[in-house]
């Protein structure tokens, strides 16, 4: 497709199950950041991945949280022993690079996670 | 990044010129003005971005002064569907530059 995708759209666990959010980015998209976003609030960075270079991950709450990523392509958001406080709407972005320059980040549609 | 000012709200008539203001006084030389809005319960979306000339694509048209402390994003006709908070951001291009998105502004596109 042409804009990043996410799966599932909806999640819902319970506290204490371990979750894994998919992103696929838009093709040739070099860079890929996970956002979090909480009802009624703004963005709140998570983690950063940039071509082969080590992924930022200084907006990891908690180490309960993690990500990967294949290369260039998809990447995963898995977070271990679910809490309350991780629902959220969690938000996957790419965007171009050209050398050290950043393009405009295009979003996901988000995955909606609820824990109960 | 440079602190956005944006007022809270405004409203515009259908199918008229929607002008959203913001102003960002301590921006530097090197730092781009973007523009994103979100619809209620979708993610973020981008509108356009430029540094010191006035911008046009498909959705919107950015105006930003010669002083470069203010810029203001048009839409030209606005529909239903625009409405939505917008983010006016001032960042660097630079390589791992999170987006940060201030309070917005919420438009409402009324019939």
């Amino acid at each position: 497709g042409a804009g990043v995708s996410q799966s599932p759209s909806n999640k819902v666990t319970e506290k204490g199950k371990d979750v894994e959010l998919r992103c696929d980015p838009i093709s040739g998209h070099t860079a890929l950041y996970w956002y979090r976003q909480r009802l009624g609030q703004g963005l709140e960075f998570l983690i950063y991945f940039q071509g082969n270079s080590a992924p930022d991950k200084s907006g990891l709450p908690s180490d309960r949280f993690s990500a990967e990523r294949t290369g260039e392509s998809v990447s995963t958001l898995t977070i271990q022993r679910t809490q309350q406080e991780d629902s959220a709407v969690y938000l996957c972005a790419s965007s171009r690079t050209s050398g050290t320059r950043i393009r405009a980040q295009y979003f996901g549609p988000g995955t909606r996670l609820t824990v109960l | 990044d440079a602190k956005t000012t944006q007022p809270p709200s405004m409203d515009c008539a259908e199918g008229r010129a929607a002008n959203l203001p913001c102003n960002h006084s301590t921006i530097s030389g090197n730092e781009y003005v973007y523009w994103y809005r979100q619809i209620h319960s979708q993610g973020p979306q981008y509108i356009i971005h430029g540094l010191k000339n006035n911008e046009t694509n498909e959705m919107a048209s950015l105006i930003i002064t010669e002083d470069r402390k203010s810029s203001t994003l048009i839409l030209p006709h606005a529909t239903l569907r625009d409405t939505a908070v917008y983010y006016c951001i001032v960042r660097e291009e630079t390589s791992g530059s999170r987006l940060t998105f201030g309070e917005g502004t919420q438009l409402t596109v009324n019939p």
